[in-house]
């Protein structure tokens, strides 16, 4: 079964600051990998996703990710931070021909000023 | 709609009780999933219709878990005798169709309190 992992519980930067969110799955064949982000009370947004083709994918907000298939990773990258970036940020693995996602357990980024 | 609408955004229960949340997908997408999120965790995968039947309802943590999309729009999950642990926010998602290439959207949310 296909698993996510996200090693960083919480991770604090500076405005203004880069940023990396790091990813790691588990799935045998190529998966479609994705990042959404959960503000307090809000619903689950999409930044980006990747289904095949150019490994690095550009997102809104100014947020990139990178598919790195020999590592299995999907990181997420972001130049400058800033202060209402402050979020819970997931990764997500689809497979197959239904849209399931498993989830990672998520990072959240906290911003100082 | 403009998005995906869950009601009520808030529910408070008392153990044992049965509750129901709504779940209004975006108008046209055929695929449609709830997703459970317990504290400080990643969303769990529930169930998926394509249409009006369920196609996958793996994720299902037990027989109390049902859920229905009788005329292949809104659904409804249903939770009979509910226990503490059920306590989470219910997400719901739609889609225009049920392929992984495709994006899920999401709705904000029911947080069920068992109390």
């Amino acid at each position: 079964a296909q698993s996510v992992t996200q090693p960083d519980i919480h991770i604090t930067v500076s405005e203004g600051a880069s940023l990396e969110l790091r990813c790691n799955y588990s799935y045998g064949a190529t998966p479609y990998l994705f990042w959404y982000v959960q503000s307090p009370g809000q619903g689950l947004q999409l930044l980006l996703k990747y289904f095949s083709g150019d490994t690095l994918v550009q997102g809104i907000k100014g947020f990139e990710a990178e598919f790195k298939r020999s590592q299995s990773s999907f990181n997420l990258r972001k130049p400058s931070v800033h202060w209402s970036d402050a979020a819970e940020y997931f990764c997500a693995v689809g497979t197959g021909t239904a849209s399931k996602l498993t989830f990672g357990t998520g990072t959240r980024l906290q911003v100082t000023l | 709609g403009a998005g995906v609408s869950q009601t009520p955004s808030n529910k408070v229960t008392e153990k044992g009780k049965y509750v129901e949340l709504r779940c209004d997908p975006i108008s046209g997408h055929t695929a449609l999933y709830w997703y459970r999120q317990s504290l400080g965790q990643g969303p769990e995968f529930l169930i998926y219709f394509q249409g009006t039947g369920a196609a996958d309802d793996s994720g299902l943590p037990n027989d109390r878990f049902f859920a229905v999309r009788p005329e292949g729009s809104v659904s409804t999950l249903k939770i009979q005798r509910t226990e503490r642990g059920d306590s989470a926010v219910y997400l719901c998602a739609s889609s225009p169709q049920g392929a992984s290439n495709t994006e899920a959207f999401f709705g904000q949310g029911t947080r069920l309190t068992v109390v």
